[in-house]
């Protein structure tokens, strides 16, 4: 069965460096989607991507973070100046154009700002 | 706007007891989808159930069964004979089908089944 995958699944990076986060959604998806969980808290959303362009955003997603589908595969999340708040598990998902309500899940990233 | 809520953060339970995991939901739409996820420790998010706003028809899949009444807004969740492996962070989540599909999660309840 086709799955999202994520790497690395864990990252540890000092404050103030730039981290980029990797997934690889499933093949024939057109949305894609980035959430963010801290240690012991719910799961948040980020950002949502669509035809190469960013469709929505949260508050959280501010001007250090960056997303790119930088060819046919990959899509990133990219901080630019990781701050220690930064430190959280991040999902990438994915769906399909077709089926609206279903969304697909990575392992997930645990990043480590120290 | 939407929201979702958990009320319940932790609950313990004896092994084989039953457990119920409460869910209430909050949204303007009138199509939309209701899930349920279990996160293990390992981290990941492991989907169990989805249901769309058309479909209040319960659902049993083994020792799991969910109650969803658009009525109360409810979508919850039991986990009948429980396991020692049903220990874990189970997280409810709402997404509407007018507004870009972003999960809206709860706050997760917490676990503990003791042997």
């Amino acid at each position: 069965e086709p799955e999202v995958t994520q790497t690395p699944s864990h990252q540890v990076t000092q404050m103030g460096q730039e981290v980029i986060l990797r997934c690889v959604p499933i093949s024939n998806h057109l949305y894609f989607y980035w959430y963010r969980q801290i240690l012991g808290q719910k799961v948040e959303f980020l950002v949502s991507f669509y035809n190469n362009e960013i469709s929505e955003k949260s508050e959280i997603f501010d001007d250090q973070f960056s997303v790119e589908r930088p060819d046919g595969s990959n899509f990133t999340l990219k901080i630019r100046s990781t701050k220690l708040e930064d430190s959280a598990m991040y999902f990438c998902a994915s769906r399909s154009r077709w089926d609206r309500g279903e969304q697909y899940f990575g392992p997930g990233t645990r990043l480590t700002v120290t | 706007a939407q929201k979702v809520t958990q009320a319940q953060t932790e609950i313990s339970v004896v092994e084989k007891e039953d457990v119920t995991l409460d869910c209430v939901y909050e949204t303007r739409d009138t199509t939309y989808y209701l899930f349920w996820y279990k996160q293990p420790p390992s981290g990941e998010l492991v989907f169990l159930i989805r249901r769309n706003s058309f479909d209040e028809q319960n659902e049993i899949s083994g020792r799991y069964s969910w109650n969803f009444q658009k009525s109360t807004s409810s979508f919850n969740f039991t986990i009948t004979a429980s396991q020692v492996v049903d220990s874990a962070v189970y997280f409810c989540a709402l997404s509407d089908a007018n507004t870009g599909n972003q999960f809206y999660f709860g706050t997760g309840t917490s676990l503990t089944v003791i042997p």
